[in-house]
């Protein structure tokens, strides 16, 4: 069964102190992985694509990799304005889009 | 450039009372456009998805439907609403390699 498991479910840092944000996934046929940021009662924001085993993007303070199991979210030195839920979601060759639960970040100053 | 409007932002509704969620897309033409709910510690769900007017597809059986009158407007409706209809509602627009989402409505039915 397709699967994408994101973890921690939360997570607690103090401003600069940095960290990484897991999502693995079981699925047949991934044609992709992306992560999107959402604010508290607001849609999700697009953020990353990710495409083949060893792909790296980066915004800002965010790093996003991508193996053939899982792909990280690294936060380097957040700030407050980096807390929200980052939720990483996982394409198919079939076109589906599977997404994950999400890990609620807050970053305390 | 493109926005993409959806009201209301929260609903309080009775059981058995009737829904209709609208979202607009402005700044493009023959957007797809989607449907998906977010319910607590589930991830989001997609619910229907429209390539043009009149085109429907509905991923999940539900107490739900959707219609798309104008190119660039969907709407999402209920005859009779439950209590498990309630949750968070997204309307996007794009593909499935980049969404572009509404603010959403916060949906409580009591």
């Amino acid at each position: 069964e397709d699967q994408v498991t994101q973890s921690p479910e939360a997570l607690r840092l103090q401003e600069g102190e940095s960290s990484s944000l897991n999502c693995s996934y079981t699925v047949s046929g991934l044609r992709g992985l992306f992560w999107y940021r959402q604010d508290p009662g607001k849609g999700p924001e697009f953020l990353f694509t990710l495409y083949s085993a060893g792909e790296e993007k980066e915004k800002e303070r965010l790093k996003a990799t991508l193996t053939k199991k899982e792909s990280f979210l690294h936060i380097t030195a957040p700030k407050p304005e980096d807390s929200a839920t980052y939720l990483c979601a996982v394409l198919k060759n079939t076109d589906k889009l599977i997404f994950g639960t999400g890990t609620r970040l807050q970053v305390f100053p | 450039s493109q926005t993409i409007h959806q009201w209301p932002a929260t609903l309080v509704q009775p059981v058995g009372s009737p829904l209709s969620l609208e979202c607009t897309v402005e700044g493009t033409s023959n957007p797809n456009l989607y449907w998906y709910r977010q319910a607590a510690g589930r991830g989001l769900q997609l619910l229907f998805y429209s390539v043009g007017i009149g085109q429907i597809s509905s991923e999940v059986p539900q107490n739900l439907s959707a219609s798309r009158p104008q190119d660039r407007q969907f709407i999402l409706s209920s005859k009779k609403l439950l209590l498990s209809d309630s949750g968070f509602y997204l309307c996007a627009w794009g593909t499935s390699e980049k969404l572009f989402f509404g603010s959403g409505t916060q949906l409580s039915v009591l």
